[in-house]
């Protein structure tokens, strides 16, 4: 069964710090794995994806890693901003004939505090 | 460029009434749409798929009879909520993929609609 875990669940972090979310997912074929970022209330909006062969992308002051051979991935965001408070996702695709599957983990709440 | 929207944003409706919500992608032709729901602090569940003139294709426990989908032309799907209950009360959101050209393959997702039911 495809499955996607995310850790932490939630976390707190103070404006200016940097922090690492983790991804690790049993998901057969793989595609490729997209971080998103949910604010409250919002639709996803798609940061990174990164693809097999791809080990690390980044989206201003988010930086992906991806480990295929482990089947992890993580999501570093740098100097945060309060903004950046919101749940993110890790959603990994496998590859299907008729358009790739989507599998979502439950997410990781972050809140930045002033 | 790839946006999607959902309308209404949020909706009230009373217990035993319907209400449609609609998803149309703005600057693409999508031939694929999905329809999500989401439950507070939970992460996003497939409800259904449906390809443009096609019948939709339920996720497992999913009433096909009480969410209606329709998905008549390549920028508007419309999911109807029949009958709705309290339960039901969720954040229904969709996306849209493109077989062909620059937005194939990924999927774009609305903002979502809030849906109460009192």
């Amino acid at each position: 069964k495809n499955q996607v875990e995310q850790s932490p669940q939630s976390l707190i972090i103070l404006e200016g710090k940097n922090c690492t979310l983790q991804c690790n997912y049993t998901v057969s074929p793989f595609s490729n794995l997209r971080w998103y970022k949910q604010d409250t209330g919002r639709g996803p909006v798609s940061l990174t994806i990164m693809t097999f062969s791809e080990n690390t992308k980044s989206n201003g002051r988010y930086t992906a890693t991806l480990d295929a051979d482990t089947k992890q991935s993580s999501l570093h965001i740098t100097a945060s901003q309060l903004s950046d408070s919101a749940s993110y996702i890790c959603v990994v695709s496998a590859k299907k004939s008729s358009g790739d599957k989507l599998t979502f983990g439950t997410g990781t709440r972050l809140a930045v505090r002033p | 460029g790839a946006v999607v929207s959902q309308h209404p944003s949020w909706v009230i409706c009373k217990s035993g009434t319907s209400v449609k919500i609609e998803c149309r992608s703005l600057d693409f032709q999508a031939t694929t749409m999905f329809w999500y729901r989401q439950f507070p602090k939970q992460s996003l569940m497939l409800m259904a798929t449906s390809n443009e003139g096609s019948k939709a294709t339920y996720e497992q426990g999913v009433e096909k009879d009480k969410f209606l989908i329709n998905h008549a032309s390549l920028t508007l799907s419309t999911l109807t909520v029949t009958s709705a209950h309290p339960e039901d009360s969720s954040f229904y959101i969709c996306s849209a993929r493109a077989l062909a050209g620059p937005y194939s393959y990924e999927q774009y997702f609305g903002p979502g609609t809030r849906l109460t039911v009192t």
